[in-house]
C-alpha cells in the first residue's frame, strides 16, 4: 500500500506570513497533484509536477517535485485569508486510483 | 463552471431508509470515483470504475453498492443508511489514457443519518 505523509496537519498564520506545506513517500511516482478544497466544495487542481526536480510557480505559490519524485511541497509566499482551505497532495502511480495524503488545513487571518 | 454534478447537496434522513446519491458528468470520462470525506479531514475511497460495466471497492470498507450502466452516470446506493454513514460523498472523474490527468471533483453531498 503506498501512503503519502502530508504535514503540518494543520496552520493557523497571519496575512504576509509565508508557508511550506510537505508530502512525502517511500514510494515513487509518475506525478504528483495539489489540490485545494474550499468549505463546501469539492478539491480543484492547483498543479501537477510531473519530472524530478521539477518546480512550477502559481502566482504566489511555488510547487517543488522531488528528484527522486517522492515528495514534493508547497510554499505559500505572503499568505492572504483567500488562501484559507485544505490543501491536498496526491500521488499517481500509473493505476486508475490515485493516493491523497491527509492534507493541511490552513487559516490565514487577517 | 461544474461538468460533473452531484444531488443531492444536502440530505437529512433516518436510520435503515434506503438512499441513492446521484453523480454525472458531461465530460465523456470513463473513470468515475466515489470518495467519502468528514469535513476537513482526508479523502477515502469507497468505489470506482474503469467505465460502462466495470465497478471497484475502494480502500474503505463500505456498506453501499455502486452501478455504471451508462457513462455519464455513476449513482452510490447506500441500502440501509445508519448514522455511521453521516459524512460527505464526493463524486469525481478522470479521463483514460491522458497520462497524469487530474481529477474533476463534484461539490459533493453532505448526508446526516438520524
Amino acid at each position: 500500500t503506498q501512503l503519502l505523509e502530508q504535514s503540518p496537519q494543520f496552520l493557523s498564520i497571519q496575512e504576509g506570513e509565508n508557508l511550506t506545506v510537505y508530502c512525502n513517500s517511500s514510494s515513487v511516482f509518475s506525478s504528483l497533484q495539489w489540490y485545494r478544497q474550499e468549505p463546501g466544495e469539492g478539491p480543484v487542481l492547483l498543479v501537477t509536477v510531473v519530472t524530478g526536480g521539477e518546480v512550477k510557480k502559481l502566482k504566489r505559490l511555488t510547487f517543488q517535485f522531488g528528484d527522486a519524485r517522492k515528495d514534493s511541497s508547497l510554499h505559500i509566499t505572503a499568505a492572504q485569508p483567500g488562501d484559507t482551505g485544505l490543501y491536498l497532495c496526491a500521488g499517481d502511480s500509473g493505476y486508475s486510483t490515485l493516493t491523497f495524503g491527509k492534507g493541511t488545513m490552513l487559516l490565514v487571518s487577517p | 463552471e461544474a461538468d460533473i454534478y452531484q444531488t443531492p447537496r444536502y440530505l437529512v434522513i433516518g436510520t435503515g431508509k434506503k438512499i441513492t446519491l446521484e453523480c454525472s458528468q458531461t465530460m465523456g470520462h470513463d473513470k468515475m470515483y466515489w470518495y467519502q470525506q468528514d469535513p476537513g479531514m482526508e479523502l477515502h475511497l469507497i468505489h470506482y470504475s474503469y467505465g460502462v460495466n466495470s465497478t471497484e471497492k475502494g480502500d474503505l470498507s463500505s456498506e453501499s453498492t455502486v452501478s455504471r450502466i451508462r457513462t455519464e452516470h455513476f449513482p452510490l446506493t447506500l441500502e440501509s443508511a445508519r448514522p455511521s454513514h453521516t459524512s460527505q460523498y464526493l463524486c469525481a472523474s478522470r479521463p483514460t489514457g491522458t497520462g497524469n490527468s487530474p481529477l474533476h471533483f463534484g461539490n459533493g453531498t453532505r448526508l446526516t443519518v438520524t
